[in-house]
């Protein structure tokens, strides 16, 4: 049962446009987010994260937003350029779970074209 | 400054053999977590471990995994009497504090595959 859903097993952007990656979530008790790049052969790396009691975080070209009422969270990357063609996973941390072991989404593989 | 140190990278071991993954965290990283990753698949979390003590093993398989972090020396994930089932990418993570918004460093994982 996946309680940390991402729909779009892939998406494809022109270099320059926005690239919007959506994450879907079941469990209530979340209460944080992040999302992770990963390159084929490399472990995943940290892009950014959300906490529960905002809804809006902005890193550069990254911003992640989070809809609580309708558990749904996305990555917007504008604008985006061929390196960052990779796959991104979407993870949560449940607030009874200890230390930080994360649930992942299946990833979204971003394809951005020049 | 090193990062998260996985060995073999690449693993291959005939079904009923022992499989041994390492993991040697960043520098100063003493929380060591296993994730696993199967074919069109999400990375599952397996086991949480501080040095010499495991934390949350609610991911792991009932039987013939195991996990360690002694005080001296890498982290280890073994499989016993692997299948076919069992290949897949191993990823271990470490973190500095179990503060829940301390990011994960990754390693770059060990791909197991069971012939």
């Amino acid at each position: 049962d996946q309680q940390v859903k991402q729909n779009s097993p892939s998406l494809s952007v022109q270099e320059g446009r926005i690239s919007i990656l959506n994450c879907d979530y079941t469990n209530s008790m979340f209460d944080y987010f992040l999302w992770y790049k990963k390159y084929p052969a490399e472990g995943p790396t940290f892009l950014i994260s959300i906490s529960s009691i905002k809804d809006k975080n902005e890193d550069g070209r990254f911003t992640v937003f989070l809809n609580k009422s309708a558990k749904h969270l996305s990555l917007h990357i504008v604008p985006s350029q061929p390196g960052d063609s990779a796959v991104y996973f979407c993870a949560a941390l449940d607030h009874n779970q200890a230390g930080t072991a994360l649930i992942f989404g299946k990833g979204t593989t971003l394809s951005v074209s020049s | 400054n090193a990062g998260v140190m996985q060995n073999p990278r690449h693993l291959v071991r005939r079904r009923g053999q022992e499989a041994r993954l390492r993991c040697s965290p960043m520098k100063g990283h003493s929380h060591v977590y296993w994730y696993r990753q199967l074919p069109e698949e999400g990375l599952k979390f397996m086991v949480y471990l501080q040095k010499e003590n495991i934390i949350d093993e609610s991911g792991m398989p009932k039987e013939r995994f195991s996990a360690e972090f002694p005080k001296e020396g890498p982290s280890i994930l073994r499989i016993q009497q692997v299948v076919r089932g069992d290949s897949a990418a191993y990823f271990c993570a470490s973190s500095s504090t179990a503060r829940r918004n301390s990011p994960l460093h990754f390693g770059n994982g060990t791909r197991l595959t069971v012939t």
